[in-house]
């Protein structure tokens, strides 16, 4: 089994700046998913980017990236200038099958 | 066209009632889940059912029963609900089976279910 931890409950940032979004993951399993969703106050979960733990490079998609650092077993989110739109909640989950308990991005105007 | 599709949207009813969730996916793919999301936001997955094969079942009341009758159906349903279920119930598909891969789950729009 997995674990999953997202120590930010809540994060703020300025519109047009960077943010950093933390999760760290616990298994045993040498092979494994981290994905990011993205739940805007609409409710719908949306499928922001995805880190394999033999990916040689971050995964990059768009505005989002993953700071993968397996010694750390962290999959860090990092979304680059960020827009009003960005505001949500957002999960880290492993292997889609264990989620983190999310993180509240508001970005400030 | 609603890639996954789950009704109702919202539910709301008495304690001891019995009631269904559809879920309904059109992308083909031969993985479906379902999900429960709790008022704290915690997102938790309870069935997950691979061409019509159920694959994981968390530690679920028996009250809760998926049932799958092709691989682009998976429906939940709950008897004798109780106000602790009250919470949003997300379906969720993939192409694969999760943890098989980097299949990325395409979920449904929640069904918030209130026990009142």
């Amino acid at each position: 089994a997995q674990k999953i931890t997202q120590t930010q409950p809540g994060m703020f940032v300025q519109e047009k700046e960077a943010v950093t979004l933390d999760c760290t993951y616990d298994t045993s399993d040498p092979s494994y998913g981290l994905f990011w969703y993205k739940q805007p106050s609409s409710g719908e979960m949306i499928f922001l980017i995805y880190q394999g733990s033999y990916d040689q490079q971050n995964a990059t998609e768009g505005r989002y990236s993953l700071n993968f650092q397996k010694a750390r077993k962290s999959a860090n989110l990092v979304i680059s200038a960020s827009q009003l739109g960005d505001s949500a909640m957002y999960f880290c989950a492993g292997n889609n099958l264990f989620f983190g308990t999310g993180t509240r991005l508001t970005v400030i105007p | 066209d609603t890639a996954v599709s789950q009704t109702p949207k919202y539910l709301v009813t008495q304690m001891g009632n019995d009631k269904s969730i559809k879920c309904e996916q059109n992308l083909g793919h031969d993985t479906m889940y379902w999900y429960k999301q709790d008022s704290k936001k915690f997102l938790k997955i309870m069935f997950s059912y691979n061409n019509k094969e159920l694959i994981i079942n968390e530690t679920v009341p028996n009250r809760f029963s998926p049932k799958s009758p092709d691989k682009a159906h998976l429906n939940l349903h709950i008897n004798s609900l109780e106000l602790g279920d009250s919470a949003v119930y997300f379906c969720a598909s993939s192409l694969t089976l999760a943890g098989t891969g980097n299949e990325k789950l395409f979920f449904g729009s929640g069904t918030q279910l209130s026990v009142l």
